[in-house]
């Protein structure tokens, strides 16, 4: 009930396209759903974030769908760039929790 | 700036030594865990701290230890460092949200070799 399931585990795109990575969870007290950014040899880092009161959140380029009843979320890299190659982290977490919940991660690398 | 700042970006250690990694957080955060990374697995947790002297198990907890005697800094100790603990390690701090959950955030990693 703990995991946030991710998928794909990887992925290609070309330049300009549209990335799409997806999350799904199971456990309804989580209330904050975060996505990481990781490039090599450095630390994960906020990209954005949605709390369930909302369906969707954007960012310049960078957009999280959120659906409550099915309990999974997105996020959509528009005009995705050679530069946006890195390693995505979906997250989960909850008042007064200590832990946050990571997905496994999506290696992502677009093509120029 | 907020930051989580981690002793050592590289460290090469022989097998059997024992080997401390220390973490600082400035943003007088109550949670902090050790993660370690390898490719293809995502990030792993270690251990993880609520709280001063609070320590608790995380999914891969065998072979390590943690500390924490104040609450901006958590170490992790590896009693006897061995081979198949050459990974890269993140450190990571987090607030316990009283509104909704929170943002972690991360140091810049220690990739540990053990040779």
């Amino acid at each position: 009930q703990q995991q946030v399931k991710q998928s794909p585990q990887s992925l290609i795109v070309q330049k300009g396209g549209i990335s799409i990575i997806n999350c799904a969870y199971e456990n309804t007290a989580f209330d904050y759903f975060p996505w990481y950014q990781q490039f090599p040899g450095k630390g994960p880092a906020l990209l954005i974030a949605i709390r369930p009161d909302v369906s969707e959140k954007k960012e310049g380029r960078f957009t999280i769908s959120f659906n409550k009843s099915a309990k999974q979320f997105s996020l959509h890299i528009m005009d995705s760039q050679p530069g946006d190659s890195a390693t995505y982290f979906c997250a989960a977490s909850m008042t007064g929790g200590f832990k946050t919940i990571f997905g496994a991660g999506t290696r992502l690398f677009v093509k120029a | 700036d907020v930051k989580v700042t981690q002793s050592s970006r590289y460290l090469v250690k022989r097998t059997g030594e024992k080997v401390f990694l220390e973490c600082v957080q400035d943003m007088d955060h109550e949670n902090m865990f050790w993660y370690r990374q390898d490719p293809g697995l995502g990030l792993r947790l270690i251990y993880f701290s609520y709280d001063v002297k609070m320590k608790e198990k995380g999914d891969i907890p065998e072979g390590y230890s943690v500390s924490r005697e104040k609450k901006e800094r958590f170490s992790l100790i590896l009693e006897s460092a061995s081979t198949n603990q050459t990974s890269m390690y993140l450190c990571a701090s987090s607030s316990q949200g009283k509104s909704g959950g929170t943002e972690a955030f991360f140091g810049q990693g220690t990739r540990l070799t053990v040779v």
